[in-house]
């Protein structure tokens, strides 16, 4: 079952443009995970954040934590064309396993 | 380092028909999962092995099964293929436990007809 829920499912935007990716889930989680997926190929994965953290940087990318409202938020700045792609959130439950579950994913367009 | 390696990349089967995917890890990752994705119903979990065990699975029938190789490769299983199976199959790898990143491999695409 899922467990992670983005939003928007689909976001359009331009070239050096801000892009805001939103996630909402439901149960206590270990850490949340944010990935990347080119046209039905592997994932690539982002960023980690464990769930005592509330905010991390990589890059041009930026994700918060927020476990009193179930949320999380990617930031990607100054957008290019290649970040045209899916991303998934993705929840990790459990300490001693790796039962991770995915959100529907954003579909994020970014025009030249 | 290398990558997380699946074989096949593509696949057709019919109807009936077993199938066997492979998957093999970063070299050092014990901890192997494995996903199916389809527009439908998303990416959802099948099964995780670490050292040779199973230690967690999802919500599918027993017609999906794995196993996992002592050098941490795994193998997992379809029996009576449906035409529902046809999905983009995803194995990642990680060092362990959930506290650490999920490499992901770039999947073996199974089409049943």
């Amino acid at each position: 079952s899922q467990q992670g829920e983005e939003d928007p499912q689909a976001l359009s935007i331009q070239e050096g443009e801000n892009a805001t990716m939103n996630c909402s889930y439901k149960t206590s989680i270990n850490n949340l995970q944010w990935y990347r997926q080119n046209s039905g190929r592997g994932l690539v994965h982002l960023i980690l954040i464990r769930s005592n953290e509330r905010e991390k940087h990589s890059g041009r990318l930026r994700v918060t934590l927020d476990t009193s409202k179930k949320s999380s938020s990617l930031l990607i700045t100054a957008s290019r064309a290649a970040d045209t792609a899916s991303y998934f959130c993705a929840t990790g439950l459990g300490y001693n396993n790796n039962d991770m579950r995915f959100g529907a994913g954003t579909r994020l367009t970014v025009k030249p | 380092k290398a990558g997380v390696t699946q074989t096949p990349r593509y696949l057709i089967k019919t109807r009936g028909q077993q199938v066997t995917l492979s998957c093999s890890p970063i070299s050092g990752h014990r901890s192997v999962s494995w996903y199916q994705q389809t527009p439908g119903q998303g990416l959802q979990f099948l099964f995780e092995y670490f050292s040779e065990t199973q230690r967690n699975k999802g919500n599918f029938p027993g017609r999906f099964s794995g196993r996992q190789f002592s050098n941490s490769r795994s193998e997992m299983n379809v029996s009576t293929l449906e035409l529902g199976d046809s999905a983009l199959y995803l194995c990642a790898s990680s060092l362990g436990t959930a506290t650490y990143e999920q490499y992901f491999g770039p999947g073996t695409r199974l089409t049943v007809t």
